[in-house]
């Protein structure tokens, strides 16, 4: 079964509103978690390291007020997409691993669609 | 970081093998070799790695040549659930996280 759990499975909103994903490992702890877009037909791309207890590290291009990420316990990280607008429209996905070196789970994916 | 070349898309036949290939010629000592598949709107599942020799599993096998400069992960009977687009990513200690290349496209026909 899933070890790693992400909600909501889609999401439609209105542009200008914000939208939170939740990111959940099931039966481990999660120290460090990892989140990706996808656009159709692309690869994934790494957005950003989501780290328990601290703030996070986005990558090159990412703009970290506009996701926003709270990993605040041990199975919980959350991106919100603030201000959501077309160009978020995307497939976002959350990964995270028992230990660091190991393979990574992938949650199920959110596919926000911004009106 | 590495990075590795795959074809864009490959077809075969259903119970057939299928071989997919990645080259990474710039691969350093320490890079694992991991492959990953993504199924149609559902996020990446792991599938294999390994770091110089062969590996099976339940899944599939990854056959790493000598020089560690290209590798091949190999469905041993391709089914129509295995149509997915398979990635080859090399990771070292970069914390965990993998980086996705353009992967390959695999389709499987009945």
């Amino acid at each position: 079964g899933a070890v790693v759990s992400q909600h909501p499975s889609w999401v439609i909103c209105k542009s200008g509103t914000s939208v939170k994903i939740e990111c959940r490992s099931l039966d481990f702890q999660a120290t460090t978690m990892f989140w990706y877009r996808q656009f159709p037909k692309q690869s994934l791309m790494l957005m950003a390291t989501s780290n328990e207890g601290s703030k996070a590290t986005y990558e090159q291009g990412v703009e970290k007020d506009k996701f926003l990420i709270n990993h605040a316990s041990l199975t919980l990280s959350t991106l919100t997409v603030t201000s959501a607008h077309p160009e978020d429209s995307s497939f976002y996905i959350c990964s995270a691993h028992r230990a660091t070196n190991e393979k990574l789970f992938f949650g199920s994916g959110t596919q926000l669609s911004v009106l | 970081d590495a990075k590795t070349t795959q074809p864009n898309s490959m077809e075969s036949n259903e119970e057939e093998p299928v071989h997919l290939p990645c080259n990474h010629s710039t691969i350093s000592g320490t890079d694992y070799i991991h492959w990953y598949r993504q199924l149609p709107s559902q996020g990446p599942e792991y599938v294999i790695h390994g770091l110089t020799s062969n590996v099976n599993n339940r899944m599939a096998s990854l056959a790493i040549a000598e020089d560690r400069k290209s590798s091949t992960l190999i469905l041993h009977r391709a089914t129509l659930r295995d149509a997915a687009v398979y990635y080859c990513i090399l990771t070292y200690n970069q914390g965990g996280k993998l980086i996705f290349g353009q992967g390959t496209e695999l389709s499987v026909k009945p």
